[in-house]
């Protein structure tokens, strides 16, 4: 069983460029979540997306946004880069997305450099 | 405020050795659940073991054992037969409601020496 794909590994980017990352949850998982991780802020909470719809959002600016699609897959979008945004963007994936022991499975990530 | 507490920044253990790395907890909600993650230097977070705050019995994966002391608000883990492979950070993190938002901890770097 193929796990959570996160596409692409590895961006560039400059300030006030905007970017999408990509999800690909295990197949069956209808629950994706996005984390940021950065040395200085740890893991935080981005967005969590069930059945096509934002379920939990996180403190961060407007310009951080996502959806989901109808097969599970899911999007984030930073509009107006800032050299703050370079992170490790961490996607997971569960089965329900409900309270049960169900674990989040993470992707590899993909680590957002800003320049 | 829902908060995770690792307050070892970082640990050394000797290989076939046990080490116990903590966590701690603050929720006001009586159902949560607890959970241990390993992130090698590569950057993927790899599950390890799951605590349900009514289990009555401390979890147990392997070489992978949860200390739940729900009074007390922790969550340890503890690895027995350290491997070098074991090196690694270590994230505690909390879960709550019927939401999958995770609240981590600030990891705790485990070496592992020969």
């Amino acid at each position: 069983k193929a796990g959570v794909t996160q596409t692409p590994r590895y961006l560039i980017k400059t300030r006030g460029q905007q970017v999408t990352l990509s999800c690909s949850p295990i197949s069956g998982h209808r629950s994706v979540s996005w984390y940021q991780q950065t040395p200085g802020q740890g893991l935080q909470f981005l967005f969590e997306y069930f059945s096509e719809t934002q379920r939990n959002k996180g403190n961060f600016p407007g310009r951080f946004s996502g959806r989901q699609f109808s097969n599970s897959r899911s999007e984030m979008n930073v509009s107006t880069l800032e050299l703050g945004d370079s992170a490790l963007y961490l996607c997971a994936s569960s089965l329900t997305g409900d309270y049960s022991n169900q674990p989040q499975h993470f992707g590899d990530g993909t680590r957002l450099s800003i320049l | 405020a829902q908060k995770i507490t690792q307050t070892q920044p970082g640990m050394f253990v000797q290989e076939k050795e046990a080490v116990t790395l903590d966590c701690t907890y603050d929720t006001s909600d009586q159902s949560y659940g607890l959970f241990w993650y390993k992130q090698p230097s590569s950057g993927e977070m790899i599950f390890l073991i799951y605590q349900g705050s009514y289990d009555e019995q401390n979890a147990t994966e392997g070489r992978y054992s949860l200390n739940f002391q729900k009074a007390r608000k922790s969550a340890n883990l503890v690895i027995s037969a350290s491997q070098l492979g074991d090196s690694a950070m270590y994230f505690c993190a909390m879960r709550l409601g019927d939401t999958d938002k995770l609240i981590f901890g600030t990891g705790t770097r485990l070496q592992v020496f020969p």
